[in-house]
């Protein structure tokens, strides 16, 4: 067990629809992390946030967002949902000093 | 653009045998280069990790080799057993900066036959 939490563990949803995924970082992480795994692409990295603030942008599409709340969670945000959307998303966090990341179980989304 | 390149894709190994896999990167900014390893159902789990100022590190059965000319790295277990068979992932990623993003080889299925 990572300590990273994230819920839902799976969500089925349809094209067009916005979801939340929500995380819990290790406690005492101020980073935390979101990551896309898919058959296609393999595990892509989405966004970062460090104590609240946007620190790195990677692949992320418009149609998500993200941010982190005063108490360190993270929620991951996707609206209009497409097919392509259907993946595993995890969360990581690390710690200020030693930046190993730690993964979550993840939420796996399905959009039919 | 695919910057960690891994390799093989997939690996059957006979117990008590060595599994190797390599990964080779391109950005010589990176300085961070951890494996993760991940079962079905589950999330990558950090296994062992290493920093360009040293060539390799050992942690049990499992080391990493680092070869900072040739960028590349790789991950040797040793004593393969049933157990690690399980999907391995390279990694890489700068670490001295706020920002520290991972960029992810394709991963290694690895298959230990009892």
């Amino acid at each position: 067990d990572s300590g990273v939490t994230q819920t839902p563990k799976h969500l089925i949803t349809a094209t067009g629809q916005r979801v939340t995924l929500r995380c819990s970082p290790r406690s005492g992480d101020l980073s935390v992390y979101w990551y896309q795994q898919s058959l296609d692409q393999g595990l892509q990295f989405l966004i970062q946030y460090y104590n609240g603030e946007e620190r790195a942008k990677g692949n992320i599409l418009e149609r998500f967002s993200a941010q982190q709340f005063p108490d360190l969670h993270s929620e991951l945000n996707l609206s209009s949902l497409e097919l392509g959307d259907s993946a595993l998303y995890f969360c990581a966090s690390s710690g200020l000093l030693s930046g190993e990341q730690y993964f979550g179980p993840g939420t796996r989304l399905t959009v039919t | 653009q695919q910057q960690v390149k891994q390799s093989p894709q997939s690996l059957i190994v006979q117990k008590g045998g060595i599994s190797i896999i390599n990964c080779a990167y391109e950005n010589t900014a990176f300085d961070y280069f951890p494996w993760y390893q991940q079962f079905p159902g589950k999330g990558p789990a950090l296994l062992i990790a290493i920093r360009p100022d040293v060539s390799e590190k050992k942690e049990g059965r499992f080391t990493i080799s680092f070869n900072k000319s040739a960028k590349q790295f790789s991950l040797h277990i040793m004593d393969s057993q049933p157990g690690d068979s399980a999907t391995y992932f390279c990694a890489a990623g700068v670490r001295d900066t706020g920002r520290r993003a991972l960029t992810f080889g394709s991963g290694t299925r690895l298959q230990v036959q009892p």
